[in-house]
């Protein structure tokens, strides 16, 4: 059974551009959610999503950001218009449906640099 | 507002000594606290999870304890290795919201030979 994984690995986005972070959770999860890990910080919520659905995207910046679980295909965290404080280790965890969200298994990140 | 601290922020130590990682938490109303490791490029390995309900959970060479009514845990790590070097992170969920991780910034392990 894979495990969670996440694409690119690495992202080089000049300032202004679009990031597109993609998400593939493990077989038979249908629950996601998204971290941000800032450079000397500790990793910080984002968003939680099931299929189709936002549950809770209360640690989301309210501009620019955006993510999406659709029903078929990989989750996306969608940062328009990057600016250098978006530059940052994005990890994706996913759980299984039956409400065992301590069961979180992350995926590897991916490395976001903005110049 | 959770707030999760670990303290030390790095630790460095001889193969073979034992030693304790630490955590506390401002808001002791949590669903659970867990311990994960982090290697460099990699994702987070779930190491030990404790109900709020638990005062200790043990696995291999590790035991994590928690005391909900002083806001702490300890990470005891036994008998260390150089493959045990890497970032340990604590993190708890709330009632209420118990899907969302609240984490410590981390300590940095590095086992020498």
């Amino acid at each position: 059974n894979a495990g969670v994984m996440q694409n690119p690995r690495h992202l080089v986005r000049r300032r202004g551009q679009e990031a597109r972070l993609r998400c593939s959770p493990m077989k038979g999860h249908s629950h996601v959610y998204w971290y941000r890990q800032l450079p000397e910080e500790g990793l910080k919520f984002m968003v939680y999503l099931q299929k189709e659905n936002i549950i809770d995207e209360s640690g989301m910046p309210k501009e620019r950001f955006s993510a999406e679980f659709p029903k078929e295909g990989p989750s996306i965290l969608r940062i328009q218009q990057v600016v250098r404080g978006d530059s940052a280790a994005y990890f994706c965890a996913s759980s299984p449906p039956e409400g065992r969200y301590y069961e979180q298994y992350f995926g590897p990140g991916t490395r976001l640099t903005v110049t | 507002k959770q707030e999760v601290t670990q303290i030390p922020a790095a630790l460095s130590v001889p193969e073979g000594e034992n030693l304790v990682l630490n955590c506390s938490f401002t808001d002791s109303a949590i669903y659970n606290l867990q311990w994960f490791r982090q290697d460099p490029g990699k994702g987070l390995t779930s190491l030990l999870l404790i109900q709020s309900s638990q005062r200790e959970q043990t696995s291999g060479r590790l035991n994590a304890s928690l005391d909900k009514s002083s806001g702490r845990s300890t990470l005891y790590i036994a008998a260390s290795q150089p493959g045990d070097s890497a970032t340990y992170l604590c993190a708890v969920r709330v009632g209420g919201s118990n899907y969302k991780l609240t984490f410590g910034k981390g300590t940095l392990l590095t086992v020498n030979p």
